[in-house]
This record gives C-alpha cells, structure tokens and sequence, in this order.
C-alpha cells in the first residue's frame, strides 16, 4: 500500500492554459474521487469514478473540466483555458468500496497568474 | 443543499488541555458523518458514526454524533503538539448512492502549544 500519489505537486500558469493532473489510486481501490480546495475552506466533491466510469460529477466542475480514468487505475483532471479563479488544490481520493473512509493523495496545487 | 458548519473556526490550547471540536450539520437523506486531520496536505480520517449516541474511539481523540439535534462533537484529551492540524468535519448522503460525495466544513484550525 503506497498511499495515492498525485503528479505534479505543484504547477503555476498563465491565464488560458491548459493543465493535467495525474493521481495514482491505492492498487485495487475501484473508486477514485476528484476534490477542490481552496485557502480556508473544506474540499468540495468534483467528481467520482467507480472502475473507468464516470458515475458523478458536481455542478462545480464546467465544461473546462474533464475527467478520466482509463482501464480503472490512473486518472487525469484536465483544465482548458485556466482562469484565476481555479487556483486552488486539486484533491485525489481512492477507496474500495463504500467504507466513508477516503484515502486522500496530497494534492497538486494550481496557481493561476 | 447540504450543509456543514464547525465551530470553533480555530482554537489555540496549551499541551495536556482537553479540547472539543463542534460540527452541525443539515443533510437530506443522513448516511454518516466523517471526520478528518489534516496537517499539512492531505486528509487523514478519524473516523465516521452513523448511530447517534455510540462513542467513537481512538486514543485520545473521541467523538460521538448526535442524529435528533443534528451535531457531533469531537474530543481531544491530553492534547500534544501532534495534534495541531485542521480538523474537517463532513456529511455523506443517501442521496449519492454509492458515491462518498462528502460535504465538508471550513474545519477547525487546532493550535497546541508548549
């Protein structure tokens, strides 16, 4: 069990780029979950997936955002046409099952310019 | 929409205080209610109830949920430094089907000093 690992840690850009964020979940974990945080707020559900199918995604998430998670392993959170705005952190989270307890990556943090 | 507020929005003790950390919530549907540490980056759980009145606990750190007045509590005995972190409180819903679509609260800044 190496815990969820998230790439890259930290990425700054400018206005109007695109960035991906890549999280790793613990093996055989079969749901993934994408979270937000920004400075002094609790993280706020993005998305989920349970195996490679994407069965939830918040009203948070506008159609810059998108989500995969090809094969069930790995996924990736694209941003097109960064805007202030999403700064934040960008939280992944895997479990197996529905146990409540979500094992959290350390997330990558977005700085928009 | 579903809604979670802590209270205090931080705190500052010094070592071997005992704390209590307030969360209360409105959810449609109530599946279980979470708690988590996070320190620096990522958050670790603590623990989750879903009957009111049964004690969780782990060490020091206790919490128990109250279902008719909408509430949890968590406490922290003998506090050490180790134990300074944010402290989040979340709600998961029936509503979400098989998804831990949690929401969180603002959390809690817990400061333990020397």
């Amino acid at each position: 069990d190496t815990g969820v690992s998230q790439d890259p840690r930290h990425k700054i850009t400018k206005r109007g780029q695109n960035v991906t964020f890549r999280c790793d979940p613990i093996s055989e974990h079969n749901r993934l979950y994408w979270y937000r945080q920004t400075l002094g707020q609790g993280p706020e559900f993005l998305t989920y997936f349970q195996n490679e199918a994407q069965l939830e995604k918040s009203r948070l998430l506008s159609d810059r955002f998108s989500a995969e998670r090809p094969k069930g392993s790995f996924s990736t959170l694209e941003i097109q046409r960064t805007e202030q705005g999403d700064s934040a952190m960008y939280l992944c989270a895997s479990s197996r099952g529905y146990t409540g307890e979500l094992f959290f990556g350390e997330g990558s943090r977005l700085t928009v310019l | 929409e579903d809604k979670v507020v802590q209270s205090p929005l931080s705190l500052v003790v010094h070592e071997g205080d005992t704390v209590t950390l307030n969360c209360s919530y409105e959810v449609t549907n109530f599946r279980s209610l979470l708690w988590y540490k996070q320190e620096k980056k990522a958050p670790t759980f603590l623990f989750m109830l879903t009957s009111s009145g049964i004690e969780k606990k782990s060490g020091r750190l206790s919490s128990i949920l109250d279902k008719k007045e909408l509430f949890s509590i968590l406490n922290i005995t003998a506090t050490q430094t180790g134990d300074s972190a944010v402290y989040l409180c979340a709600v998961d819903s029936l509503n979400t089907g098989t998804a831990s679509k949690l929401t969180f609260g603002t959390g809690t800044r817990l400061q333990v000093t020397l």
